[in-house]
């Protein structure tokens, strides 16, 4: 069945520094995955869809790209600020017609 | 959150109750679906809906039941067969590029 790993230890960063996510899949080739904030009690919010033919997607301070050799694709928050706190997801949609979701990876900004 | 709405944001259950959490929406969307999401873990589908008056089982839809009689409204009935019902559930609507539109989430807790 298809997997999704995200870096499971909570990353701390310094204020103005470059915030990477990992996000790897296994045994499938998805044609796009998707990126989402969720802040603390709150639903996930969509931030970014690449797809299979896109290297790179970028919107505004973020940045994600995908490497379909590698099953990875990485999460860049540039400039970070104390408000980019929050648990980013990763999903893609499997071959069975379902979106799953990657575990998150906690993002904390320190100013 | 604006257009989905859940109810109540916490809802407490006692051993051997049924409780059923709502999910309203007025955006007029077909799909409809309901997550389950543990601490560190990430979401597991429970059931979803593409249509009025049928749903389908997700991947974690024991001790689970849903009904789809409105286009707005899809509840979800925790049952007493679920023996490990704490959690936090949320509903969501199929958006745009098959991006998941998420309502603000009920916490459950067990007393």
């Amino acid at each position: 069945s298809q997997k999704i790993e995200q870096n499971s230890e909570a990353l701390n960063i310094q204020e103005g520094k470059t915030a990477t996510l990992t996000c790897n899949y296994t045994n499938y080739s998805p044609a796009y995955l998707q990126w989402y904030r969720q802040d603390p009690g709150r639903g996930p919010v969509f931030l970014l869809l690449i797809r299979e033919n896109e290297k790179e997607k970028r919107k505004e301070r973020l940045k994600v790209t995908f490497d379909t050799t590698l099953k990875q694709s990485l999460f860049h928050i540039t400039a970070s600020q104390p408000a980019d706190s929050a648990t980013y997801l990763c999903a893609l949609w499997n071959q069975g017609g379902k979106l799953i979701f990657g575990q998150g990876t906690e993002l904390s900004v320190k100013p | 959150d604006g257009g989905i709405t859940q109810s109540p944001k916490y809802l407490f259950r006692k051993e051997g109750q049924n409780v059923t959490l709502s999910c309203e929406q007025n955006l007029n969307h077909d799909a409809m679906y309901w997550y389950r999401q543990d601490p560190g873990q990430g979401l597991r589908l429970i059931y979803y809906s593409q249509i009025v008056n049928d749903f389908q089982k997700g991947d974690i839809a024991e001790g689970y039941s849903v009904s789809r009689e409105k286009k707005e409204s899809f509840p979800l009935t925790v049952t007493s067969a679920q023996k490990n019902p704490t959690a936090f559930y949320l509903c969501a609507l199929l958006a745009v590029q098959e991006t998941q539109y998420f309502g603000p989430g009920t916490r459950l807790l067990v007393l």
